[in-house]
């Protein structure tokens, strides 16, 4: 059975510092996505990496893949009050099948 | 595009009632997923659709749970008789195909279930 483990599930940083969400998965894929759901909404799509080694930047989020260690990493830059919310990772559940496991999500507070 | 839409956004019931559950995914996506959030479990996948076939229904935790979908456009997630631990959010989402078998998945806005 597949799994996906994030670390830590609950971070409190202050404005400014730099931290990393880790996502653990147990078995081969090659395709990871990365996703923001903010308290009482919905998932919003953050990033897809396709391959080993791929690695996407949308303003102080830097997503990255290594499918050999099967493990994602999220790189909060300079952190913002803005980016509070909960990220959650996912997997191909299958190969070839259109199937996510998620990881149980990582609940990140910035304090001022 | 209006992205997926479900209704209700929030359904209050008593315990034995049927829920009906909407979703319209984002046109001319062809999979639609069904998954529901609590805090104890997190979010897990109930059952998915492709061209409106039921692909996937190992996730639905139990007979009181049917879906259905009768057309491109529109899925429906039935729970006959409720109970208080159905209490959770439920999530649709959708997902084209051809896309390299991408498998981004667009959520809408949830449907929050209560039953008391």
């Amino acid at each position: 059975e597949l799994k996906v483990e994030q670390n830590p599930l609950f971070l409190s940083m202050q404005e400014g510092k730099n931290y990393t969400i880790y996502c653990n998965y147990s078995t081969t894929s090659d395709r990871l996505y990365w996703y923001r759901q903010d308290p009482g909404k919905s998932l919003e799509s953050l990033f897809v990496l396709l391959s080993n080694g791929a690695v996407k930047q949308e303003g102080r989020l830097m997503a990255s893949l290594d499918t050999k260690a099967r493990l994602s990493t999220l790189h909060i830059t300079a952190a913002v009050h803005d980016l509070s919310a909960t990220y959650f990772c996912a997997v191909d559940a299958v190969q070839g099948a259109q199937k996510l496991v998620f990881g149980q999500g990582t609940r990140l507070t910035i304090n001022p | 595009d209006a992205g997926v839409i479900q209704s209700p956004r929030h359904e209050v019931t008593e315990m034995g009632q049927e829920v009906t559950l909407r979703c319209k995914p984002i046109s001319g996506h062809d999979y639609l997923f069904w998954y529901r959030q609590t805090m104890m479990r997190g979010l897990e996948l109930l059952i998915y659709f492709n061209n409106n076939v039921p692909i996937d229904d190992s996730g639905m935790p139990e007979d009181r749970f049917s879906a259905k979908m009768p057309n491109a456009s529109f899925s429906t997630l039935k729970i006959q008789p409720s109970e208080p631990r159905d209490s959770a959010v439920y999530f649709c989402a959708s997902s084209p195909q051809g896309r390299r078998t991408i498998n981004e998945q667009f959520f809408g806005p949830g449907t929050r279930l209560t039953v008391l």
